[in-house]
């Protein structure tokens, strides 16, 4: 049984640029959230995917966005990469149609910003 | 004022010994409530899933008081591998987005 799975494990960018991280759900779940945890913090919800669509947001800007594919794996996509995007960035799955509704963390693509 | 609180600790504890600690949270909406624990450069991982009558997994006790609006985790006869950061969790409905607190940590020493 797949868990959730993340690429790239580490990445290093330079302000101003754009990043792209990629997140395929544990086996049978249609479901995937995002979240941002800088250091020494609980992580932030920045947003969720349900059949290929936005569910629900968190407070972060416009720069954050994302898509769902059809086979349930999911994009993180940042522009103009700030300093204060250096953070670890967990994707979790779930199985929202019917449940159960537990969530599922991959390892994380830990970004650093320069 | 943070949706959930945390004593972030640390709460050095003797290997043996039972350690107990809470959360606060503030949206009264709160539906599901979970503690997860991290280790260092980890991800969460799923403790438990704390229930309104109170449930316990092993060693572990989750409790949770909706008059109050805390949960609590109680962890018996401490392990050197209880070594680790728990995060108290709510959630406004379940599969909705989590809600976390900062973590407290709790350091389990021989």
């Amino acid at each position: 049984d797949a868990g959730v799975t993340q690429s790239p494990t580490h990445l290093i960018k330079t302000r101003g640029q754009q990043v792209t991280l990629r997140c395929s759900p544990k086996s049978g779940h249609d479901t995937v959230s995002w979240y941002q945890q800088a250091l020494g913090q609980g992580p932030q919800f920045i947003f969720q995917y349900y059949e290929e669509e936005e569910r629900q947001r968190g407070n972060f800007p416009d720069r954050f966005s994302g898509h769902q594919f059809p086979n349930y794996s999911s994009e993180l996509n940042v522009n103009a990469l700030w300093l204060g995007d250096s953070a670890l960035y967990l994707c979790a799955s779930t199985l929202l149609a019917g449940g159960p509704y537990e969530q599922y963390f991959g390892p994380g693509t830990r970004l650093t910003v320069t | 004022r943070k949706e959930v609180e945390q004593d972030p600790g640390p709460f050095n504890v003797p290997e043996g010994a039972t350690v107990a600690f809470n959360c606060t949270y503030s949206n009264s909406a709160s539906q599901s409530f979970f503690w997860y624990r991290q280790d260092c450069r980890k991800e969460p991982k799923l403790l438990m899933s704390v229930y309104s009558s109170g449930n316990e997994d092993g060693r572990f006790t989750a409790q949770l008081n909706r008059a109050s609006q805390y949960i609590s985790l109680l962890i018996r006869d401490s392990k050197l591998s209880d070594s680790a950061t728990y995060l108290c969790v709510v959630a406004k409905a379940a599969g909705n987005k989590l809600t976390f607190g900062g973590g407290t940590r709790v350091l389990v020493k021989p």
